[in-house]
């Protein structure tokens, strides 16, 4: 899930496994979610998207969830690989207001 | 491919020093943004921009302030350098979905 205060949520996977990430949004009327991947010294680079009138939507090897009811977004990787390794931040919006970001969770993937 | 190029991936001013932070899109996007990403905080909207000539405060606009004086370019001004903007700063472009730069590393000294 999102952090609170100063340390990012860590989630350890063994390479091959599949990776779950989560995330509670805020804003009940967000209409659009993304979730990005930043890699150590880069900027935040777009995975997947989903927009709210979808409740999955699928890419290569991820998958994005989308539950409205209890406002929660999450990431499926499939047979993790070391290159997964990031930190991955949802983000949400409506309309044409900028994107509010998570505080992200830190993917370790264990070779 | 969108591409946000960020004038400098890393940068080391003095405290009380003007410093401008670049950033041009290839997309023609009308929205702009800047970020700035600190550990555990995420990232905080600064300033954005959705046209030339127009300029938003985001959460943190204190201390900055922005130029958007051609549609591609958006540029970041710390009008006096200080420590507690150490940081990494992040621009984007796009309407719903926003395309980022690599990220401008700022140490403030």
């Amino acid at each position: 899930g999102e952090s609170v205060g100063l340390h990012l949520p860590t989630l350890s996977v063994q390479e091959g496994d599949n990776s779950i990430i989560n995330c509670a949004y805020s804003n009940s009327a967000s209409d659009y979610f993304i979730w990005y991947k930043q890699e150590s010294g880069k900027g935040p680079q777009f995975i997947i998207d989903i927009r709210s009138n979808m409740d999955k939507r699928q890419g290569q090897r991820v998958t994005v969830l989308l539950n409205k009811t209890v406002k929660h977004l999450s990431l499926q990787i499939a047979a993790t690989q070391p290159g997964d390794s990031a930190v991955y931040f949802c983000a949400e919006n409506t309309g044409n207001t900028p994107l509010v970001f998570g505080k992200g969770t830190r993917l370790s993937v264990i070779a | 491919d969108v591409k946000v190029t960020q004038s400098s991936r890393y940068l080391v001013k003095r405290t009380g020093e003007k410093v401008f932070l670049e950033c041009v899109q290839d997309m023609d996007h009308e929205n702009m943004f800047w970020y700035r990403q600190d550990p555990g905080l995420g990232l905080r909207l600064i300033y954005f921009s959705y046209d030339v000539k127009m300029k938003e405060k985001g959460d943190i606009p204190e201390g900055y302030s922005v130029s958007r004086e051609k549609k591609e370019r958006f540029s970041l001004i710390l009008e006096s350098a200080s420590t507690n903007q150490t940081s990494m700063y992040l621009c984007a472009s796009g309407t719903q979905l926003a395309f980022f730069g690599q990220g401008t590393r700022l140490t403030v000294v």
